[in-house]
C-alpha cells in the first residue's frame, strides 16, 4: 500500500539559512498534516491543509511557510532558521472523514530530520 | 485548550500485560486515539475510541471513560518489539489537527 512520501530524509543547513521540505500524501487522502518532534518531545502541530486550502494553524513559526499544489504534495518552506528548529519533521495524511474517525487516524510519513549548525 | 497527561516510562517484561493511562482536560473532542513510535520513527495509528468502552484490535486494547476524563492502552503479551513510546491524542471540535499526549515510553525487558 502506498505510503506518504517525505523528502530529504536528512538536511543540514547553517543558521539563518533556508530549507524546504516536501510531502507527498497518500493518494485520495484529502488533509495533509505538518508536524514538529523535538528531541524526547511529542509531535507539535504546525499547519494543515483540507483540499488544497489552509484548514488549521498551530504553533507555527512566521518564519515558516507552507502551502499544497494542485497534485496534493505539500511543501513546508522555512526561512532565517535557528538552532532551535532542528528537530524532525513529520507530514501527515488521512482520508475522507468517515463519521470522526478519518481525521483521527492520520498516516505519518518517516521523517525529515533538519540540523541546524 | 487541551492538556494530555501520560507517565514517562513504564517498564515491563517480555509476555506481561501493561496498561498506559493518559488523563486529560479538554473543552471537547471528537475522540481519544493512541499512536506508537519507535526511536527515529514515525507515529503509526493504533486505536480509536469514539466512545466510552473498550475497544479490543489484537493484543492491544484501549478504554476511554468521558466522564473521568481517563483513557488507557493496554497491551497483553509484551514483546521486546512492544519498546516504543506511545501517544494518546485527541482532536479538538471544529479542528482537524491532532494534540498529542506528552507521551510514554514503554521499555519490554527479557
Amino acid at each position: 500500500a502506498a505510503g506518504v512520501i517525505q523528502s530529504p530524509r536528512h538536511l543540514i543547513k547553517e543558521k539563518r539559512e533556508t530549507a524546504t521540505l516536501k510531502c507527498y500524501p497518500i493518494p485520495r487522502h484529502d488533509t495533509v498534516y505538518w508536524y514538529q518532534q523535538g528531541p524526547g518531545q511529542d509531535p507539535q502541530f504546525l499547519i494543515s491543509f483540507y483540499e488544497k486550502m489552509q484548514s488549521d494553524k498551530g504553533s507555527i513559526p512566521d518564519r515558516f511557510s507552507a502551502q499544497q499544489f494542485s497534485d496534493y504534495h505539500s511543501e513546508l518552506n522555512m526561512s532565517s532558521l535557528e538552532l532551535g528548529d532542528s528537530a524532525l519533521y513529520f507530514c501527515a495524511s488521512s482520508s475522507p472523514s468517515v463519521g470522526d474517525r478519518g481525521g483521527n487516524e492520520q498516516f505519518f510519513g518517516p521523517g525529515t530530520r533538519l540540523t541546524v549548525l | 485548550g487541551q492538556s494530555l497527561e501520560q507517565p514517562s516510562e513504564v517498564t515491563a517484561v517480555e509476555g506481561a500485560i501493561v496498561q498506559i493511562n493518559c488523563t486529560y482536560q479538554t473543552s471537547g473532542f471528537y475522540g481519544l486515539s493512541w499512536y506508537q513510535q519507535h526511536d527515529g520513527g514515525a507515529p503509526t495509528f493504533l486505536s480509536y475510541n469514539a466512545l466510552d468502552g473498550l475497544e479490543e484490535t489484537g493484543r492491544f486494547s484501549s478504554f476511554l471513560s468521558r466522564s473521568d476524563s481517563y483513557g488507557y492502552l493496554l497491551l497483553q503479551e509484551l514483546q521486546m518489539k512492544d519498546s516504543a513510546s506511545y501517544f494518546c491524542a485527541v482532536r479538538p471540535p471544529g479542528r482537524r489537527a491532532l494534540t498529542f499526549g506528552s507521551g510514554t515510553r514503554l521499555q519490554v525487558q527479557p
